[in-house]
């Protein structure tokens, strides 16, 4: 499975975009990226994925660059309650294995 | 509809001891992974259970074991414990035939190894 890299954390003020990035240069073409998110005390919770193209949902926005080496989860107006640690992943849906990094942990400041 | 459930919510144990942890999957699911999540680290997958077979393993010694029931629950077990099982474990259940919905989460158990 490809490993992914995050910045260990970041900030953003309340009602700005946040912008978080991952770098996943040995990713296979049958992998997808997923991003979850934790809140402290809960599991893991499901934003979003995708292949190659671009993808949003009511929660953010999926970018993943062409050569697909990198990718930009993007909440596009941040509030407090988005304060969380974010894990990008890529996952081979054939295998079902997936390998979460230390993700980054997001600040949103009032 | 009920999300994905674990028993219990926390346990302490004693080195050497044995543990089963439960976890009922969300309505619909019959795909259950487990992962253990160290403090202040990512989940680690441990196993994927389908059709009540073990389908995926990570790099977990085989004092981690496994079952999945007809009505698609699992139970993790594991056995001779070590201190360093201390983690929080977490179950993620999904469906086999549209995966890429991503896996609902637990809450977890908490385990405690003194």
């Amino acid at each position: 499975d490809a490993k992914t890299t995050q910045p260990p954390s970041m900030d953003c003020a309340e009602g700005r975009a946040a912008n978080l990035p991952c770098n996943h240069s040995t990713i296979s073409g049958n992998e997808y990226v997923y991003w979850y998110r934790q809140i402290h005390s809960q599991g893991p919770q499901y934003i979003i994925h995708g292949l190659k193209n671009n993808e949003t949902n009511e929660m953010a926005s999926l970018i993943i660059t062409e050569d697909r080496k990198s990718s930009t989860l993007i909440l596009p107006h941040a509030t407090l309650r988005d304060t969380a640690v974010y894990y990008c992943i890529v996952v081979n849906t054939n295998a079902g294995k997936s390998t979460f990094g230390d993700g980054t942990t997001l600040t949103v400041k009032p | 509809d009920a999300g994905v459930t674990q028993s219990p919510t926390h346990l302490i144990k004693t080195r050497g001891q044995q543990v089963t942890l439960r976890c009922s999957p969300k309505s619909g699911h019959d795909t259950v992974s487990w992962y253990q999540q160290a403090l202040g680290q990512g989940p680690q997958f441990i196993f994927q259970y389908y059709e009540e077979e073990e389908r995926q393993r990570g790099n977990f010694p085989d004092r981690f074991s496994g079952h999945q029931f007809p009505n698609y629950s699992s139970e993790l077990n594991v056995n001779a414990l070590l201190l360093g099982d201390s983690a929080l474990y977490l179950c993620a259940s999904s469906w086999n035939s549209d995966s890429l919905r991503g896996y609902t989460f637990g809450s977890g158990t908490r385990l405690t190894v003194v």
